[in-house]
């Protein structure tokens, strides 16, 4: 069964930093590609970031861009977030997801198949 | 960057009912379109991918179509548990949704 399980999210000050983990199981976490999405409290979902299976390609939303890393440990079947110079429009739940494409060669298989259930980041002072 | 259009942006429907959504894409995407369930306080969940093929274990009365610019997510006989908001998903970007409640 396929599972992916976000931690690390909390309340943090503006200008603070957080690092969001996503671990997976139950599938061959190196050959897809993951991504994070989020969703500020009753609004709709905004995509934050994809890596491609092997981490050689990456993209960020504007959004985020300068502030957020995104990267993957395949020995340990984890993706991470780190999230820098947070601001309140960052409030959200932060989704991991699995894409069974790859972010560079935008077809058909670019979609989100399974997600985790979430992480609630509050920034806030 | 790609746009995605929603419409409508909510629609009241009874069970039984055939509900129809649209959505829009700012630049031709192909079929690189997929379709999310969300409800309150869960992750999305997959319905559709590749404009019209149904993921599995989702129920047959879900159905997408389209290619290029212009998609469709139709619900051919509403029920009780598909009461929702409804999300495109087009490349980096997701539709604004489409709430699916109870008339």
């Amino acid at each position: 069964e396929v599972q992916l399980v976000e931690s690390g999210g909390g309340l943090v000050k503006p200008g603070g930093s957080l690092r969001l983990s996503c671990a997976a199981s139950g599938f061959t976490f190196s050959s897809y590609s993951m991504n994070w999405v989020r969703q500020a409290p009753g609004k709709g979902l905004e995509w934050v970031s994809s890596i491609s299976s092997s981490s050689s390609y990456i993209y960020y939303a504007d959004s985020v861009k300068g502030r957020f890393t995104i990267s993957r440990d395949n020995a340990k079947n984890s993706l991470y977030l780190q999230m820098n110079s947070l601001r309140a429009e960052d409030t959200a739940v932060y989704y991991c997801a699995r894409a069974p494409g790859s972010p560079e060669q935008m077809d058909t298989a670019w979609y989100f198949d399974y997600w985790g259930q979430g992480t609630l980041v509050t920034v806030s002072s | 960057d790609i746009q995605m259009t929603q419409s409508p942006s909510s629609v009241s429907a009874s069970v039984g009912d055939r509900v129809t959504i649209t959505c829009r894409a700012s630049q031709g995407i192909s079929s690189w379109l997929a379709w999310y369930q969300q409800k309150p306080g869960k992750a999305p969940k997959l319905l559709i991918y590749a404009a019209s093929s149904l993921q599995s274990g989702v129920p047959s009365r879900f159905s997408g179509s389209g290619s290029g610019t212009d998609f469709t997510l139709t619900i051919s006989s509403l029920q009780p548990e598909d009461f929702a908001t409804y999300y495109c998903h087009g490349g980096f970007t997701f539709g604004p949704g489409t709430k699916v409640d109870i008339k």
